[in-house]
C-alpha cells in the first residue's frame, strides 16, 4: 500500500516562532509537494521537489522554504510563523516518469494553527 | 495561466439522488484532468483521471468525460450513497514537462439517509 506521512496531525505554534513540518513516502518517488488548504481557495502548492536537493517555488511560496536530503522526506520550514499562515498543508508525493506520472499521493494532512 | 472554476458548495442531496458537479477549466496545451475526493479527517486520493480529449475517467460509480470544446469536465454519479460525503476537487495538469497539479476550490458533499 502506497503511503505519505506527515510528522503531526495537528500543531499548535506562536507568532515568530521557527516551524517544521516533515513528510515522509515510502513509494521511492521522485516528486514531492507541499500545498496548503484554506476554505474556498480549494490547494494552492507552496513548493515542489523532483530530486535529492532540488526545489521549485510554487504559486505561494513567500515565508516558506523547504529541504530535500533524501528522496524520501520533504521538509517544510516557517522561517517565522504568522497567524496568516495558519492552514491545514499538505503533502503529496508522484512517480516521475512512468503510465502513471500523473497521480498524486496525499498524506493525511497538517493542521497548523498560529497564535 | 492555468485555472480550474468549480461548482460552489455545498451541495446537500437525499440518498440515491444524481450529483452532477461542474468544472471548467483553462490550460496552455493539452493538460490531463482529475477528480480528488477528501474524506473527512483524510488526506485526497484520486478518484478518477482523463488524459486525452474524449476520454471518460470512471471510478466507484463516478464518471467524468474530457471535453475540449467545452473546457469541461463534470463529475456524475447515478445514485449517491451517505458514504459518499466528501469534498471534491478538479485538477489539472498542464501539458509537456509540468509535474504539478492546478486544483479548483472543492466542493463539499453531503448526501442525507
Amino acid at each position: 500500500d502506497v503511503k505519505v506521512t506527515q510528522s503531526s496531525r495537528y500543531l499548535v505554534k506562536r507568532t515568530g516562532e521557527k516551524v517544521f513540518l516533515e513528510c515522509v513516502q515510502d513509494m521511492d518517488h521522485e516528486n514531492m509537494f507541499w500545498y496548503r488548504q484554506d476554505p474556498g481557495l480549494g490547494l494552492r502548492l507552496i513548493y515542489f521537489s523532483y530530486d535529492v536537493k532540488m526545489k521549485e517555488k510554487g504559486d505561494i511560496p513567500e515565508g516558506y522554504s523547504v529541504s530535500r536530503e533524501k528522496k524520501e522526506r520533504f521538509s517544510l520550514i516557517l522561517e517565522s510563523a504568522s497567524t496568516n499562515q495558519t492552514s491545514m498543508y499538505l503533502c503529496a508525493s508522484s512517480k516521475l516518469r512512468t503510465g502513471d506520472t500523473d497521480t498524486q499521493y496525499f498524506g493525511p494532512g497538517t493542521r497548523l494553527t498560529v497564535l | 495561466g492555468n485555472s480550474v472554476t468549480q461548482m460552489e458548495g455545498p451541495v446537500t442531496l437525499s440518498e440515491e439522488a444524481f450529483l452532477t458537479i461542474n468544472c471548467t477549466y483553462t490550460a496552455t496545451g493539452y493538460p490531463s484532468l482529475f477528480w480528488y475526493v477528501q474524506y473527512p479527517g483524510e488526506g485526497l486520493q484520486l478518484l478518477l483521471k482523463a488524459t486525452k480529449a474524449d476520454d471518460k475517467g470512471s471510478n466507484k460509480g463516478f464518471e467524468a468525460t474530457y471535453r475540449k470544446e467545452t473546457t469541461s469536465f463534470h463529475l456524475e454519479k447515478g445514485s449517491v450513497q451517505v458514504s459518499d460525503s466528501a469534498v471534491y476537487f478538479c485538477a489539472l495538469r498542464a501539458g509537456g514537462s509540468a509535474r504539478q497539479l492546478t486544483f479548483g476550490s472543492g466542493t463539499q458533499l453531503t448526501v442525507l439517509p
